[in-house]
């Protein structure tokens, strides 16, 4: 298993440019999640999903677009790059309800300017 | 509201000192999640304990060890007989009864120097 896998590893954006910053996980997880992670804040999340075709916000959801289409992948997008946004983003996905392990992809460093 | 608070932002220690790292959080949920990662320099984050808000228990595996507070509101982490590769940045976080919200504390840095 690969786990959880996040592309780009590192992204450079224009304030206003749009992108989708990529998470997949082979582990037939039902919740996947997106966080960020900016220094001294510890990390915050930003949306959840609870399976296919089911996603809610987090604590930080503005700014950001997800959807689940299938197991295996949640994108996480950005319509409008702003320079607030500048964060690593971490992705993490669990077995189930009933299981609270989250498993955490390897991160995106994002700098926008 | 759901809050973490992880005090200590750097520990230093000289290896085989014993360190205890703080977390203490606030919810107002009777069902809640208590969990501790560590993120090594490499930069991914590693699951290292879960607590439920039933179990007061302490837990010791290895050279780590929890004590988990409810009165206090604390879940407290030691490192016993630390070594330079426990040197990284600890989380505590808290989840509600879902597991669906996760607060993370702001991290402690532990540096072990050998």
């Amino acid at each position: 298993n690969a786990g959880v896998t996040q592309t780009p590893k590192f992204q450079v954006l224009k304030t206003g440019q749009s992108m989708t910053l990529q998470c997949a996980q082979d582990m037939n997880h039902e919740y996947m999640s997106w966080y960020r992670q900016d220094p001294g804040m510890g990390l915050r999340l930003i949306h959840y999903s609870v399976g296919a075709g089911i996603t809610d916000q987090g604590e930080v959801p503005n700014g950001y677009n997800v959807s689940r289409s299938t197991t295996e992948d949640f994108p996480l997008r950005l319509l409008s790059a702003a320079p607030s946004q500048t964060s690593v983003y971490f992705c993490a996905s669990r077995r189930d309800r009933e299981y609270y392990e989250q498993y955490f992809g390897p991160g995106t460093r994002l700098t926008v300017t | 509201a759901q809050k973490v608070t992880q005090a200590q932002t750097e520990i230093s220690v000289v290896e085989k000192e014993d360190v205890t790292l703080d977390c203490v959080y606030e919810t107002r949920d009777t069902t809640y999640y208590l969990f501790w990662y560590k993120q090594p320099p490499s930069g991914e984050l590693v699951f290292l304990i879960r607590r439920n808000s039933f179990d007061e228990q302490n837990e010791i595996s290895g050279r780590y060890s929890w004590n988990f507070q409810k009165s206090t509101s604390s879940f407290n982490f030691t490192i016993t007989a630390s070594q330079v590769v426990d040197s990284a940045v600890y989380f505590c976080a808290l989840s509600d009864s879902t597991g669906n919200q996760f607060y993370f504390g702001t991290g402690t840095s532990l540096t072990v120097i050998p």
